[in-house]
């Protein structure tokens, strides 16, 4: 199975504040990952998929990069809406793999 | 719009069995690949089974393989999961999801979720 793993696992910011999370894959995923949001109580949403493409209805200030082994969700003004649980998926190989979920939280 | 809703969850004690279904409405069912996915109380994400449009391609991850069963009725637009052998590791929120259109894998839509619990 492919190993992902997030960094960091917390993260406490501002509102206004730039994040960016790591996900780094034991093995690579070319640009097979997806960004997922959640909030306590609820489904995952997806945000991003194909390592950097939008999903349609999610606000531009979300956006991905990388490929390989390491790539990253940025987000480049925290609102409030934004603290929650974030998740990696790799779909290159099955099974298919989560990393182990930031926390973002209100500073 | 998309709505996928799960039912079936509920208490079961170890050995014991529990058949999920999700219900699929907003969308053409049979032009999509389905999973479920489940998520530990307190834990991550963890996806473990597909079944393709026709269902004539199923996968199952290693720690669910030869215990769990997923199906589909694309004439009544539903997707099931007969869970056998419960093991206390198996308590989870279990959600159903749609995969893209264009089967590269993610999940593009999730249900609500429905509680697992296996205790004795």
């Amino acid at each position: 199975d492919i190993q992902m793993t997030q960094s960091p696992s917390t993260l406490s910011a501002s509102v206004g504040d730039r994040v960016t999370i790591t996900c780094r894959a034991g093995q690579s995923i070319g640009s097979w990952l997806a960004w997922y949001q959640q909030k306590p109580g609820k489904a995952p949403k997806l945000l991003i998929y194909k390592a950097s493409n939008l999903q349609s209805g999610v606000p531009s200030r979300f956006s991905g990069s990388g490929s390989g082994t390491e790539l990253t969700l940025t987000i480049s003004s925290l609102q409030p809406d934004d603290f929650a649980t974030y998740y990696c998926q790799q779909y290159k190989t099955y099974p298919y793999t989560f990393g182990q979920g930031t926390k973002l939280e209100i500073k | 719009q998309v709505q996928l809703v799960e039912s079936g969850g509920g208490l079961v004690k170890p050995g014991g069995s529990l058949r999920l279904s999700c219900a699929a409405s907003g969308f053409t069912f049979s032009d999509y690949y389905m999973s479920w996915i489940r998520q530990a109380p307190g834990k991550g994400l963890e996806w473990f089974s597909y079944i393709s449009r026709s269902g004539d391609m199923i996968y199952y991850a290693d720690s669910v393989k030869g215990r769990f069963t997923i199906s589909r009725d694309n004439a009544k637009n539903s997707l099931d999961l007969q869970m056998n052998s419960l093991r206390a590791e198996d308590t989870a929120v279990y959600y159903c999801a749609r995969d893209d259109r264009d089967r590269d894998g993610y999940s593009e839509y999730w249900g609500r979720g429905t509680l697992v619990t296996v205790s004795s």
